[in-house]
């Protein structure tokens, strides 16, 4: 079975925090992608990735970083984490193909305080 | 650049009834068009896509969906509503390129629900 891991189901963190999301694939694929999810707004793209060390800005990337230093891991930072950037977070990969499917994690669900 | 537009936000529909889930989409060039569903605390998965074979695509628990290129549309149906279709229904392009960085564009989503 394919699989996209996130580090943690559930974090709270507080305002001002540095946090660190990472995510985890076992498919070898080559893009990888942080979206987060607000009711009401679907999923919004805040970077994504189509190499080790490459990265591209998504449609809300303010407040936010990426790292990609090996294929499989891709980790979202906040680099001071605010109460508007409570929500939940989804990591998915897919295969660099216009017909690759993506495959999601389970999702982080931040609460910022 | 590439979007979606989910035309209804929320759908109800009685047990046993026809589903039909709007989505229309803007390209630039020729996309690959996807339906995903996310049921209440679960992850997406994929229902069916569309990458520029058959026009009338057929997915898992009988959905379907056809890619209608002169009303840039990818509408998803089902004939008859069981209650465990009850979700939210995401319809996502990806432009039709293989170049690094084709990202996936997510419509603001559909919920689904199904009285019985």
């Amino acid at each position: 079975d394919v699989k996209v891991t996130q580090s943690s189901r559930y974090l709270v963190k507080r305002t001002g925090e540095k946090v660190f999301l990472e995510c985890v694939q076992d498919m070898d694929h080559e893009n990888m992608f942080w979206y987060r999810q607000d009711p009401g707004l679907g999923l919004r793209l805040i970077y994504f990735s189509y190499d080790v060390k490459m990265k591209e800005k998504g449609d809300i990337p303010e407040g936010y970083s990426v790292s990609r230093e090996k294929k499989e891991r891709f980790s979202l930072i906040l680099e001071s984490a605010s109460t508007n950037q409570t929500s939940m977070y989804l990591c998915a990969s897919r295969l660099q193909s216009r017909n690759g499917e993506a495959f999601f994690g389970q999702g982080t669900r931040l609460t910022v305080v | 650049a590439q979007s979606v537009t989910q035309l209804d936000s929320h759908v109800s529909v009685s047990e046993g009834t026809p589903v039909l889930l709007r989505c229309n989409y803007s390209s630039s060039y020729s996309p690959s068009l996807f339906w995903y569903v996310q049921h209440p605390n679960k992850g997406l998965q994929l229902l069916l896509k569309y990458t520029s074979a058959a026009t009338l695509v057929k997915g898992i628990n009988g959905f379907e969906a056809e890619f209608k290129k002169s009303e840039t549309s990818f509408h998803l149906t089902k004939p008859s509503a069981h209650m465990s279709d009850a979700a939210e229904y995401f319809c996502v392009v990806s432009e039709g390129s293989n170049q690094a960085g084709t990202a996936l564009i997510f419509g603001k989503g559909t919920t689904l629900s199904v009285s019985s």
